[in-house]
């Protein structure tokens, strides 16, 4: 149980597009996403949280208007990576927490995805 | 703001031999303590938590004790096999921040054969 699906698993672009990248769990509803970005050989940075239906809450440095975040589902959240710049190309890593119940505390952690900005 | 320092950043051990993995943390307020294995290109998994109202908890190899008092947790894995090797990220993390992660920075554990 307990598993959380990401895709794409890696994505080259342009620099000045846009990519999209999904994820969701599998067989639980996720009240809670988390938004990780990592750079190699170094621990996760939080980028944001989103409760289902509502805004994505930024943490500070992350700029809320390149880095769209939508968790329109309890299942699905989005993160679209605006008019990306060969800065942006990182590891991103999303996590799910059903904030119910007697598992509340734990994340879940999705596979990654490995942004390639040219 | 809570802060956890992980010790070592790498330890490598021959196969068979334990392993221990030390992380200490600064707001005692924190009372869910999760261990997460990372393999090469891939996400993090969740391997053991402990809370803060068990001082210990096991699961086959895989062991973590807690110290409140000394405010450090601690990762054990015994019988270490090939497998094992990865990347380890212990973290903390308490009710009223809504149980955000603060992370440790990684030890790369190493299984020689």
């Amino acid at each position: 149980g307990a598993v959380v699906s990401q895709h794409p698993s890696w994505v080259i672009c342009k620099s000045g597009t846009s990519v999209k990248i999904e994820c969701r769990s599998l067989d639980f509803q996720a009240t809670t996403m988390f938004w990780y970005r990592q750079f190699p050989k170094q621990s996760l940075m939080l980028m944001a949280t989103s409760n289902e239906g509502s805004k994505a809450t930024y943490e500070q440095g992350v700029e809320k208007d390149k880095f769209l975040i939508n968790h329109a589902s309890l299942t699905l959240s989005t993160l679209t990576v605006t008019s990306a710049h060969p800065e942006d190309s990182s590891f991103y890593i999303c996590s799910a927490r059903d904030q119910r119940g007697t598992r509340r505390k734990e994340q879940y952690f999705g596979p990654g995805t490995r942004l390639t900005v040219t | 703001g809570e802060n956890v320092e992980q010790h070592p950043s790498t330890l490598s051990v021959q196969e068979g031999d334990s392993a221990v993995i030390k992380c200490t943390y600064s707001d005692s307020a924190s009372n869910y303590f999760p261990w997460y294995k990372q393999e090469l290109g891939k996400g993090p998994q969740l391997i053991i938590d402990i809370r803060s109202n068990v001082g210990e908890k096991k699961d086959q190899r895989i062991a973590v004790t807690l110290n409140k008092t000394a405010k450090h947790f601690s990762l054990h894995i015994t019988e270490t096999q090939p497998e094992d090797s990865a990347v380890y990220f212990c973290a903390a993390s308490r009710l009223d921040s809504n149980y955000q992660l603060i992370w440790g920075a990684g030890t790369k554990l190493i299984i020689k054969p």
